[in-house]
């Protein structure tokens, strides 16, 4: 079965710094991967997607980028930090055989 | 584009009764996938039961089914028996269901379920 790690748990970052946020599959290749975000007391909204190495889809305009140098590797990024870049980002990835998405444990984001 | 609907922003229910999330969604797709997740407040996005547009019984998963009404476009939630660890966040969540299937959901905004004791 997959599992999926994040790193770091919890983070506070000040405005106009950069980020890094990775997340890793377990158990599974090729997997689609997901990055969403949620705000405080919200629903998710889906920030990026990727469907293969190198391939990044983005939802939505924002100061915010992803990669996916391997296969089971996916990155999210920021050069400046924004206040509005606060929130918990999960990552996800489609279960092996299955459609239906299955997800990480979170990033807890604060920008100060 | 798709649209999923969660009009109860919060409920509550006494321990061992039963408790009903509505989720109404809008979609011109034929084919796809509805589900339900629970996000305790660890916040981890646990999945409770999923539903294929194309099948007219509604799933169930021990005290958890579902009421699925194609036509009505409505997707809600029973939970029988309520445990005061059912208390959570409850999403409706929408997928479609592509021959190259992305994979990509769509949130309604979530109910806040409490289980009292």
């Amino acid at each position: 079965s997959q599992t999926i790690h994040q790193w770091p748990a919890t983070l506070v970052q000040p405005v106009g710094s950069p980020l890094s946020l990775e997340c890793t599959v377990e158990g599974t290749s090729n997997p689609n991967l997901y990055w969403y975000r949620q705000a405080a007391g919200r629903g998710l909204q889906l920030l990026f997607y990727s469907v293969g190495i190198g391939q990044i889809s983005s939802e939505v305009p924002q100061n915010l980028s992803a990669s996916r140098p391997q296969d089971r590797q996916f990155i999210l990024s920021s050069k400046k930090l924004l206040l509005s870049d606060s929130g918990f980002y999960l990552c996800a990835c489609v279960r092996d055989g299955y459609n239906e998405q299955f997800f990480g444990p979170g990033t807890r984001l604060t920008v100060l | 584009a798709q649209t999923v609907t969660q009009s109860q922003p919060e409920m509550s229910v006494q321990e061992a009764e039963t408790v009903t999330l509505s989720c109404t969604y809008d979609t011109s797709e034929s084919n796809y996938y509805l589900f339900w997740y629970k996000q305790p407040p660890s916040r981890q996005m646990i999945l409770v039961i999923r539903q294929e547009a194309y099948k007219q019984q509604n799933a169930t998963e021990n005290r958890f089914s579902v009421n699925f009404q194609k036509a009505a476009k409505s997707f809600s939630l029973k939970i029988s028996d309520s445990q005061l660890g059912d208390t959570a966040m409850y999403f409706c969540a929408f997928m479609k269901q592509l021959s190259s299937n992305t994979g990509k959901l769509i949130f309604g905004q979530g109910t806040t379920l409490q289980v009292k004791p």
